[in-house]
């Protein structure tokens, strides 16, 4: 079975700190997608990047970066110089592939609240 | 560009009735998703049409349904409420083809109480 666990439930740092929200997931597929999603005050859930299970290539986007370890089943996400408008609910997702489709197991998000 | 619609935004229904809620996707996009959110569960997935057709399943009841349109709009239906269908129910939309798989574009979501 599918599993994404994000053991952090909260995270309080203040403006400016570097921040990494932890994201394991289990699977026996073997390829497969990865994903964070975010989800702001106002509710809608952004997209923010999906990775494919054959690339494990450390991405990086702006202040966000992403680092994909197949070996330990983990895709972390990193905010660095944090801001108060990353305050959020983050998730991340997996994905079967072929045939999952729009079919997202997402954790349980982990909320990111930012201080001034 | 519009984004996701959804409609209602807000509803109260009591326990026992049904109720049908409305999703519009993006303009051009052929896949709409639902997802059921609680504070217990967390996202859920209930379901995705594409090209009128259901692509994929979630684990829910068969008093969960949906179907879309020719014009990709979508609704899903939950039949005989219970307490525990009170949730936000997410529509989210896509492209559909699987150079875009799981980048979905949601909406503000419909929040149903079911007293």
């Amino acid at each position: 079975a599918q599993k994404v666990t994000q053991a952090q439930t909260e995270i309080s740092v203040v403006e400016k700190e570097d921040v990494t929200l932890d994201c394991v997931y289990e699977t026996r597929d073997t390829t497969y997608y990865l994903f964070w999603y975010k989800q702001p005050p106002s509710g809608e859930l952004v997209f923010l990047i999906r990775r494919n299970s054959f690339d494990e290539q450390n991405e990086i986007s702006g202040r966000y970066s992403w680092n994909f370890q197949k070996s330990t089943s983990s895709f972390n996400f990193t905010i660095t110089a944090s801001q108060v408008v990353d305050s959020a609910v983050y998730f991340c997702a997996l994905s079967e592939f072929p045939g999952g489709y729009n079919k997202l197991i997402f954790g349980a998000g982990t909320r990111l609240a930012v201080h001034p | 560009k519009a984004g996701v619609t959804q409609t209602p935004r807000y509803l109260i229904k009591t326990r026992g009735q049904q109720v049908t809620l409305s999703c519009s996707p993006i303009s051009g996009h052929r896949s709409v998703s639902w997802y059921q959110q609680t504070p217990g569960q967390g996202l859920q997935f209930l379901f995705e049409y594409f090209s009128e057709t259901q692509r994929n399943k979630g684990n829910f009841p068969g008093r969960f349904s949906g179907r879309q349109f020719s014009n990709s709009r979508s609704e899903m239906n939950v039949s005989t409420l219970e307490l525990g269908d009170s949730a936000l129910y997410l529509c989210a939309s896509s492209s559909g083809g699987t150079g875009n798989t799981g980048e979905l574009f949601f909406g503000e979501g419909s929040r149903l109480t079911v007293l």
